[in-house]
């Protein structure tokens, strides 16, 4: 079954840089794009951006360009987002998830980052 | 950016009930819509894409309506399992956008 494994929790100082990855398995992985979504605690999601099916395209949301970026490494499935200049407003739980046709199929588990002094 | 506008934004209802969640685009989408089902400490979970087409192994009692700026999900009857957060996203342009989300509640 398609399977998105997310790198573990991380606690980071403010100012400093983040990567967050994404194993995929259970598909054709060079078919399709990957999204990241975040979610800060207790409200709703926020779009990050999506990398597409071949890596050399990638899209930000615009109150994150300039600090995301996301790549793909073909050979192990796995899709990586880096986050620099941390702030606390980062703290948040940052999802993967499949692009199908636009809409998100499936998601990783999750992956907490908290940024604190 | 697309802006969605979701409500109620808390819904209270009870096993067996009908309950209807609105989305709102800012600007025609087409039928590019999708429906998510969020649970405490969980992914989201796809229910409904294109604004109407059920995804796989998704309970009948859900279902999706709407084009161009107006949608809606349905759930037919309440069962205990559909406590959870519901989302809206579009999908028609980059950037995509959420609904700020319904908390439905037991009554």
């Amino acid at each position: 079954q398609v399977q998105l494994v997310q790198s573990g929790a991380e606690v980071k100082k403010p100012g400093a840089s983040v990567q967050i990855s994404c194993r995929a398995s259970g598909y054709t992985f060079t078919k399709y794009s990957m999204h990241w979504v975040r979610q800060v605690p207790r409200q709703g999601l926020e779009w990050v951006g999506v990398i597409n099916p071949s890596g050399d395209s990638t899209t930000y949301a615009q109150s994150f360009q300039g600090r995301v970026t996301i790549t793909r490494v073909t050979s192990t499935s796995t899709v990586y987002m880096e986050l620099s200049g941390l702030r606390s407003e980062d703290t948040a739980v940052y999802y993967c998830a499949r692009a199908s046709s636009g809409y998100h199929n499936p998601w990783g588990q999750g992956t907490l980052v908290t940024v604190s002094s | 950016d697309i802006q969605m506008t979701q409500s109620p934004s808390t819904l209270s209802a009870s096993v067996g009930d009908r309950v209807i969640i609105t989305c709102r685009a800012s600007q025609s989408i087409s039928n590019l819509l999708a429906w998510y089902q969020q649970k405490p400490g969980k992914a989201p979970n796809l229910l409904i894409y294109k604004a109407s087409t059920l995804e796989n192994g998704v309970p009948s009692r859900f279902s999706g309506s709407g084009s161009g700026t107006e949608f809606t999900l349905t759930i037919s009857s309440l069962q205990p399992d559909d406590f959870a957060t519901y989302y809206c996203h579009q999908y028609n342009a980059y950037s995509f956008t959420f609904g700020q989300g319904t908390k439905l509640e037991i009554k």
